[in-house]
């Protein structure tokens, strides 16, 4: 069965330092979204990507933040300049072309900034 | 804006018992989706099922069903003869269609369930 991919499981890095996460969504789909969701809270929808360009975004989506589609399969969220508020599981999710499609979401990336 | 409500933080019971996940929702629009996903202690998100705002009748997965009752904006889930690998966090979530948009969804919070053998 077709699953979302995300890479890596588990990102450390230092406080100021860009990352980059990658998630592989399903291969037909064509809406990709990214989710936060700081430990113990609840997830946050963060940005949506159609077309490739950004559809939508949420207030917590501020200039440090970027998504790209770099290829054909990857679609990825990058932190400029990370801070410690930054830590969180990243949750990558893709649907089909109807927008009453089903999100099915990734393993997650946890990030922890030091 | 849409908002969903889960007032339940945590419950335990005990393996074998039933229990009942509470979800109340808040959206304007007449079209909508309301879903469940579980998040197990290795923390991916698991799809449990999603409803659509015109369809009230209530689903039965094995020991897994749902209430949906538009007349109280709710979308309860309830597990039967709980066991021990339903542990894990359950969210209920909503998606509304107010015209174009890219439908993302709104979380609750979180119920943490315990299921103690």
């Amino acid at each position: 069965e077709p699953e979302v991919t995300q890479t890596p499981s588990h990102q450390v890095t230092q406080m100021g330092q860009e990352v980059i996460l990658r998630c592989v969504p399903i291969s037909n789909h064509l809406y990709f979204y990214w989710y936060r969701q700081i430990l113990g809270q609840k997830v946050e929808f963060l940005v949506s990507f159609y077309n490739n360009e950004i559809s939508e975004k949420s207030e917590i989506f501020d200039d440090q933040f970027s998504v790209e589609r770099p290829d054909g399969s990857n679609f990825t969220l990058k932190i400029r300049s990370t801070k410690l508020e930054d830590s969180a599981m990243y949750f990558c999710a893709s649907r089909g072309g109807y927008s009453t499609d089903t999100q099915y979401f990734g393993p997650g990336t946890r990030l922890t900034v030091l | 804006a849409q908002k969903v409500t889960q007032a339940q933080t945590e419950i335990s019971v005990v393996e074998k018992e039933d229990v009942t996940l509470d979800c109340v929702y808040e959206t304007r629009d007449t079209t909508y989706y309301l879903f469940w996903y579980k998040q197990p202690p290795s923390g991916e998100l698991v799809f449990l099922i999603r409803r659509n705002s015109f369809d009230e009748q209530n689903e039965i997965s094995g020991r897994y069903s749902w209430n949906f009752q538009k007349s109280t904006s709710s979308f309860n889930f309830t597990i039967t003869a709980s066991q021990v690998v339903d542990s894990a966090v359950y969210f209920c979530a909503l998606i509304a269609y107010s015209g174009a948009g890219s439908y993302q969804l709104t979380f609750g919070k979180g119920t943490k369930l315990s299921v103690i053998p």
